[in-house]
């Protein structure tokens, strides 16, 4: 059972625009910023979404994050089939003393 | 270009213990944090243990504190896993990552670049 709570499984089409949530407490997301992570099966994770809203140099502005409390979510607008991957979310925990993650949310595009 | 590359993985079995390393290259190693992340099959992902850039400072999951040990070796650029009395848990894919900020402590930001990953298996 993971930390952070994520949705098992998101979808959409082509162009849309989806949302992924994660959920956690106040001694993680409530006090900490928050970092999302793009992994496509067979390869390492890729950093989308740093200190809760920032996007790396080579992240299309197309994925956004945001953060209210203790709750976060990625949005993806323009959905493309390249987007089909799995997206966790992570924090820092300060009861665990700990980098916690989401379980993974399996995107797949329509 | 930042490269991480992980080594020392295998097939071992429960009780055993195995040294996993990282190389790292293309920034100044010794600015940054470092940390192992691990994913069991088909599972997602799970942080073991990061350290300061001067050592002073480590942390563990609860799941391998105690048994893991984290190291690195500035002159070398490389970040070591010390994995002891090794269990059927702790098969995974274990990826050597570096910190997001040069503040140097592991704490403060998370992973933006990662390794190819390691695997472990553990199985008698």
């Amino acid at each position: 059972q993971s930390v952070l709570t994520q949705p098992p499984s998101a979808s959409g089409t082509p162009g849309q625009r989806v949302t992924i949530s994660c959920s956690g407490s106040s001694s993680n997301i409530g006090n900490n910023h928050i970092y999302w992570y793009q992994q496509v099966p067979g390869t390492a994770p890729k950093l989308l979404i740093f200190r809760n809203d920032q996007r790396p140099s080579g992240v299309p502005d197309r994925f956004s994050g945001s953060k209210s409390g203790t709750s976060a979510s990625l949005a993806i607008s323009g959905l493309r089939s390249g987007d089909e991957a799995d997206y966790s979310c992570a924090t820092w925990d300060d009861s665990l003393s700990a980098w916690v993650f989401g379980g993974g949310t399996k995107l797949t595009v329509l | 270009e930042v490269q991480l590359v992980e080594s020392g993985g295998g097939a071992v079995q429960p009780g055993r213990s195995l040294r996993l390393s990282c190389a790292a290259s293309g920034f100044t190693f010794n600015d940054y944090a470092m940390h192992w992340v691990r994913q069991a099959p088909g599972k997602g992902l799970e942080w073991v243990s990061g350290i300061s850039w001067h050592s002073a400072s480590r942390g563990y999951a609860d799941s391998v504190q105690g048994r893991f040990i984290i190291s690195r070796d500035n002159a070398k650029n490389s970040l070591y896993l010390q994995m002891n009395s090794l269990r059927p848990e702790d098969t995974a894919l274990y990826y050597c990552a570096k910190d997001l900020s040069s503040s140097g402590s592991y704490k403060g930001d998370a992973f933006d670049m990662w390794g190819q990953g390691t695997m472990v298996i553990v199985s008698s």
